[in-house]
């Protein structure tokens, strides 16, 4: 079934550590998105990539880093966590053919 | 760039009654727009859209207006019952590019 995965769905870290959030998705879509969210509250756009080889920086600078190698997979780093990036991270990919962002189930981060 | 706003942050009104969420947009550009409800510990997800040649959409008991002269949408939620109770999002883009979001809404549907 066409979805969106992120992994892991839960993650309790020390300060400092550097960590990858996963994101696949198989959807068939060429855009991605990472959002930063704190639970139902506003969702804060980190980085976006239209295609294979292409991000782009949000609005919400989180000291973090994309890479698009493949269509399916934009995986977020964190390269030193602090307790400030504690929060919810979603994942959305879209396409021209199909409007809408299309949402994955989202990674809980705790930063100690 | 594209800026929305959206109001209340809060409404809590009681089953059976009707609920409505405003949302004004900046860029005249943009010209789809959906709606996004986020239940608790859920993804959002999309519940209605609607683009700008079109004045109002339904389905079931949900409908979105807008008004492209006045650059704003709404969504308009009829008979309301408890399982209405989220967090909805409404958001403006261009072609389904550069979407932005509104702050949210909390809505609560008291039994």
């Amino acid at each position: 079934e066409a979805d969106i995965y992120q992994t892991p769905r839960y993650l309790v870290i020390g300060t400092g550590k550097k960590i990858t959030l996963e994101c696949s998705q198989t959807m068939g879509h060429d855009k991605m998105y990472w959002y930063q969210q704190d639970p139902g509250m506003e969702l804060h756009l980190i980085h976006y990539s239209y295609g294979v080889n292409s991000t782009e920086k949000g609005d919400l600078s989180s000291e973090s880093t994309v890479s698009r190698i493949r269509t399916e997979h934009f995986p977020l780093t964190l390269e030193s966590a602090r307790p400030s990036h504690t929060s919810q991270y979603l994942c959305a990919s879209s396409d021209q053919q199909r409007e809408g962002q299309f949402f994955g189930p989202g990674t809980r981060l705790t930063v100690l | 760039g594209e800026n929305v706003e959206q109001h209340p942050s809060t409404l809590s009104v009681q089953e059976g009654d009707s609920a409505v969420i405003k949302c004004t947009y900046s860029d005249s550009a943009s010209n789809y727009f959906p709606w996004y409800k986020q239940e608790l510990g859920k993804r959002p997800q999309l519940i209605i859209d609607i683009r700008s040649n079109v004045g109002e959409k339904k389905d079931q008991r949900i409908a979105v207006t807008l008004n492209k002269t006045a650059k704003h949408f709404s969504l308009h939620i009829t008979e309301t019952q408890p399982e209405d109770s989220a967090v909805y999002f409404c958001a403006a883009s261009i072609w389904n590019n550069d979407m932005r979001f509104g702050a949210g809404t909390r809505l609560t549907v008291k039994p």
